[in-house]
């Protein structure tokens, strides 16, 4: 058990749908990573938060959103899904800004129909 | 940019047998780091190991064993005398410490298959 917990493990959706998926890192881990795992684009590096704050984005559309809260949790809001959005998405978090280990949750898996 | 190849698609060995799998990545920072994670069928990605690039030294642990070369930009994994258990895709991922990206760029996994 890595400590990351994701919830929910599975949502199944139609297209044109908003989902959030909430993420609880590690106890004193203050950064939280989204990631994106399908099988077109491989592992993605979605968004990162730093103790609250957008600390660095990646491959992340405009139609997906995240926020960390002042618990440290996060969401990841997918909205206008596309069948295309169905992946599986993982949160990791680690102790610092980056390069320490990161601990990733057993993931959301996303079917858009 | 930063790029992690992971030549092996999928590799096929018999219990016992001992595999390494390949990691090549690119880089135009001087700092950075390089991790090994495990995907077994349950889905979860689970951390093997870090290495920074200051630190060449090749680690064990227990049959896992990993080597990096900075020369030849790689970053290897081997598994002595495999087992069923090992069955998984492994990625391997860098993180640079500059002014580089620090979120992890993945390879493109090597899905290792460990026969009875």
């Amino acid at each position: 058990d890595s400590g990351v917990t994701q919830t929910p493990k599975h949502l199944i959706t139609a297209t044109g749908q908003r989902v959030t998926l909430r993420c609880s890192p590690r106890s004193g881990d203050l950064s939280v990573y989204w990631y994106q795992q399908s099988l077109d684009q491989g592992l993605q590096f979605l968004i990162q938060y730093y103790n609250g704050e957008e600390r660095a984005k990646g491959n992340i559309l405009e139609r997906f959103s995240a926020q960390q809260f002042p618990d440290l949790h996060s969401e990841l809001n997918l909205s206008s899904l596309e069948l295309g959005d169905s992946a599986l998405y993982f949160c990791a978090s680690s102790e610092g800004r980056g390069n320490t280990e990161a601990f990733f949750g057993q993931g959301t898996r996303l079917t858009v129909v | 940019a930063q790029k992690v190849t992971q030549a092996q698609t999928e590799i096929s060995v018999v219990e016992k047998e001992d595999v390494t799998l390949d990691c090549v990545y690119e880089t135009r920072d001087t700092t950075y780091y390089l991790f090994w994670y495990k995907q077994p069928p349950s889905g979860e990605l689970v951390f093997l190991i870090r290495r920074n690039s200051f630190d060449e030294q090749n680690e064990i642990s227990g049959r896992y064993s990993w080597n990096f070369q900075k020369s030849t930009s790689s970053f290897n994994f081997t598994i002595t005398a495999s087992q069923v258990v090992d069955s998984a895709v492994y990625f391997c991922a860098l993180s640079e410490a500059g002014t580089g990206r620090r979120a992890l760029t993945f390879g493109s996994g090597t899905r290792l298959q460990v026969q009875p």
